[in-house]
């Protein structure tokens, strides 16, 4: 049981390039999440699939898109990279896809992108 | 809407000593709470979690919260710091909106433990 697996772990870009960030799971769990975290701010979420099909922005959504594959995938585009994209993004998944369960969310182990 | 305060982003303590991390949440329904720790170039890592079971909570590493509502807070303690837990710890708390289960994490707390 792998988890939660994210590709790739480290990436350079320059401004204005596009890439895609990879996440998937093996739990068969129904909610997915992508996050960033920058220092002095803890994580904030920029989208999230509660389900196969399905997907809804979080607080910090702008410059970003997703696609949920399946139930398995959910990846993490970048259009067009700024300086300010600059930061580890963590993916994570959570069983159930009840509103009021009390699930804990599961973390992969984050990608850091550098943007030029 | 919900929100969590971590007090104090850096906190240092001696080997042996004692460990709390303290965390403060807002939220309009009872809430369901979470501490996470991050090691070095690491994911997160649940410690413990908070479901209205019971008020006092433990989990890995000897880790303990205590639920206060009166205080709106879900501190975390550790009676005895080992080198081995020095690492950052985020508090979170369930936000649920728009028919959605979402975590609402504060901006983190990194232990440095010395011998």
């Amino acid at each position: 049981n792998a988890g939660v697996t994210q590709t790739p772990k480290f990436q350079v870009l320059k401004t204005g390039q596009s890439m895609t960030l990879q996440c998937a799971q093996d739990m068969n769990h129904n909610s997915m999440y992508w996050y960033r975290q920058d220092p002095g701010m803890g994580l904030r979420l920029i989208y999230y699939s509660a389900s196969e099909g399905t997907t809804d922005k979080g607080e910090v959504p702008n410059g970003y898109n997703v696609s949920r594959l399946n139930k398995r995938e959910f990846s993490l585009r970048l259009e067009s990279a700024a300086p300010s994209q600059t930061s580890v993004y963590f993916c994570a998944s959570r069983p159930g896809q009840g509103v009021f369960s009390y699930n804990e969310q599961f973390f992969g182990p984050g990608t850091r992108l550098t943007v030029l | 809407a919900q929100s969590v305060t971590q007090l104090g982003s850096h906190v240092s303590v001696s080997e042996g000593a004692l460990v709390l991390l303290r965390c403060n949440y807002s939220s309009s329904v009872p809430p369901y709470l979470f501490w996470y720790v991050q090691y070095p170039n690491q994911g997160l890592q649940l410690l413990l979690k908070y479901t209205s079971a019971a008020t006092l909570v433990k989990g890995i590493n000897g880790f303990e919260a205590e639920f206060k509502k009166s205080e709106t807070s879900f501190h975390l303690t550790k009676p005895s710091a080992h080198m081995s837990d020095a690492a950052e710890y985020f508090c979170a708390v369930t936000q649920f909106s728009g028919g959605y289960n979402k975590l609402i994490f504060g901006a983190g707390t990194r232990l440095a433990v010395h011998p």
